[in-house]
């Protein structure tokens, strides 16, 4: 079974500051996976994903993240928050098959002026 | 292109209700996945529906069932509706090609169970 387990249910940056959102997975085969963002009252947009390959992957909206197999861990990273980065965060995960998601439990990122 | 289409927006029923949510997948879409998102808590896989056939499930009961339809597109029913139901529920669409896992999500439908 696969799992992930993002931590901080809220994470409260300022503007310009380095955004930082941390996901661990867990899975049995070697795992796929996706950071999506939610915007209050919206569906789930693709943010970036990493299936095989280069470990760093970029997305859109400046935001990237670095597979790290030896920590299980999936963490995104934007050097400088705006305030439209303002939202939550789903880290999830996916086996080799086709398409089924497991999500954590989301990190809503606020952003200050 | 027309995204992922999902009706009614909004939805209000009483406990014990039966409740029918619509989904229309992107263009060129095979396969369907319904998910259940309840407050503060991330998406939860209910089903997966591949040219008109259920192709895996999550740990939903039974009275959650689903149908996809020729043209892709696709329905969740739920029965004897629990106060419990209520969540956001999120339809996403894919091609279902090798080595393409992303899924295109809905704007969902908030359903409100009293």
């Amino acid at each position: 079974a696969q799992s992930v387990t993002q931590l901080g249910s809220h994470v409260s940056v300022s503007e310009g500051a380095l955004v930082l959102l941390r996901c661990n997975y867990s899975s049995s085969v070697p795992p796929y996976l996706f950071w999506y963002v939610q915007y209050p009252n919206q569906g789930l947009q693709l943010l970036l994903k990493y299936t095989t390959g280069a470990t760093l992957v970029k997305g859109i909206n400046g935001f990237e993240a670095e597979f790290k197999k030896s920590e299980t861990s999936f963490h995104l990273t934007k050097p400088s928050a705006h305030m439209s980065d303002a939202a939550e965060y789903f880290c999830a995960v996916s086996d080799a098959g086709y398409s089924t998601l497991t999500f954590g439990k989301g990190t809503m990122l606020l952003v200050s002026p | 292109e027309t995204g992922v289409t999902q009706s009614p927006t909004h939805l209000i029923k009483t406990r014990g209700q039966q409740v029918t949510l619509r989904c229309s997948s992107q263009s060129g879409h095979n396969t369907v996945s319904w998910y259940q998102q309840a407050l503060g808590q991330g998406p939860q896989f209910i089903f997966q529906y591949y040219r008109e056939e259920e192709n895996g499930r999550g740990n939903f009961p039974p009275r959650f069932s689903g149908l996809q339809f020729p043209n892709y597109s696709s329905e969740l029913n739920v029965n004897a509706l629990e106060l419990d139901d209520s969540a956001l529920y999120l339809c996403a669409s894919s091609q279902r090609l090798p080595g393409d896992l992303e899924q295109y999500f809905g704007p969902g439908t908030r359903l409100t169970v009293t």
